[in-house]
Formats: C-alpha cells, structure tokens, sequence
C-alpha cells in the first residue's frame, strides 16, 4: 500500500521561504501524477499544485494564489517530492498535505500532513 | 474556475439514518468529481471517484451519483465512525477545486 510522509513545516516569517518534503513508498513515484493540497486552520480544503509523471515530462500546473512562489519538483531515485515555497505571507500558513494521483487523474493516497505558519 | 458548491453545510443526524449531501459545480464537469472524508486532526480519506466508484477498501454504505454539475453522496446507514466533514472536488480542469465541506454531527 502507497505511504505518504511529509516533513519540514514548521514556522517561519513572512517573506521567508520554506522545502516541504513528502517520502513516498509503495508506489513507483515516476509513475504517478503528484500533489499538495493545503488547509489553513479551521477551513476547507485548496489544491496547490500538481506534477505529471514521467511519461508527461513532469509537467507541472499552479494555483494561481501560489503561482510564481511556489516551485515543485522531485526526486525519482530518493522517492521523494518536494515544495519549495518562497515569498512566504500569513496565508499561506495551513497544513500542506502531499497527495498520489492515479493514473486516471482522481486522488487516491494522503499523506498525514506537516503544518506551515507563517507569522512574525 | 469553477466554483464548488456543498449542501448542506453542516447536518445532524442519528446512528443509523440514511445522510445524502448535494454538490453542484458551476459548469459541467462529467463524471469527473471525487469525495472525501476528513476527521478531526486527520488526513483527508478518498471515498469516491468518477462520481460514483468506491476507492478501494471504501465500505459500500458510501455510494455517489450525477454527473454534470449535480451530484450527491449517500450514507445509507450512519454509524459512529461516519461523523465527519466531506468534501467534494471537481478534476475536469484546472484548477482543481473543492466543495466547502459539509459537517455530519451526531443528533
């Protein structure tokens, strides 16, 4: 079964940056579309950005509030999926969960989510 | 974008009752709409695809239904471990957008 772990939340100020880490098992990442999806405190679910696979050049798509901040990438021999988020203000603060896409393009496995805060 | 819309936003209801929650989307979407459960302090959990397919593992009390821009889940018999918020989302274009969630309490 797919495992998702996310890591490297924690607090920072506004302006600053942050990675996001999400490990991965179970699965061959290459393989799979990828996701971060993120909640702010005491709301609903956003969708952040998604990355294509291998076999669609890891293509990526960005919500627009996060658009030019944001960059993802990853790393296919580690497992890994990154976040890179930049120019960082107070609402973006949320848990960022990391999400494996199926092949036909719905979400099926979460991770358990790392929170970000962003306040100075 | 297209705008997810949930009803209700929250509802009551009793162990056994038979719960149904409404999601329109702004435009049509075909069968391309998901749900999910989320508890306090958890991940969400993938209930439902292409409207109406069971992810694996996903107890058939859950069954969704629609297509276009109206579409519902069905909880034909809530137990205890059912209360929760569900949420849809729409994965027809980009950006990929959710419902506000509806939050089932107990009665």
């Amino acid at each position: 079964e797919a495992q998702l772990v996310e890591s490297g939340g924690g607090l920072v100020q506004p302006g600053g940056s942050l990675r996001l880490s999400c490990a991965v098992s179970g699965f061959t990442l290459s393989d799979h579309y990828m996701e971060w999806v993120r909640q702010a405190p005491g709301k609903g679910l956003e969708w952040v950005v998604r990355s294509r696979n291998k076999a669609n050049s890891y293509t990526t798509e960005y919500a627009a509030s996060v658009k030019g901040r944001f960059t993802i990438s990853r790393d296919d021999s580690k497992n890994t999926f990154f976040l890179q988020m930049n120019s960082l203000n107070t609402e973006d603060t949320a848990v960022y969960y990391c999400v494996k896409t199926t092949t036909g393009n719905h979400f099926d496995y979460w991770g358990q989510g790392t929170l970000v805060t962003v306040s100075s | 974008d297209i705008q997810m819309t949930q009803s209700p936003s929250s509802l009551s209801a009793s162990v056994g009752d038979r719960v149904t929650i409404t999601c329109r989307a702004s435009q049509g979407i075909s069968s391309y709409l998901a749900w999910f459960q989320q508890k306090p302090g958890k991940a969400p959990r993938s209930l439902i695809y292409a409207a109406s397919t069971l992810q694996s593992g996903v107890p058939s009390k859950f069954s969704g239904s629609g297509s276009g821009t109206e579409f519902t889940l069905t909880i034909s018999s809530l137990q205890p471990e059912d209360f929760a918020t569900y949420y849809c989302q729409q994965y027809n274009s980009y950006p990929l957008t959710f419902g506000g969630g509806t939050k089932v309490e107990i009665k």
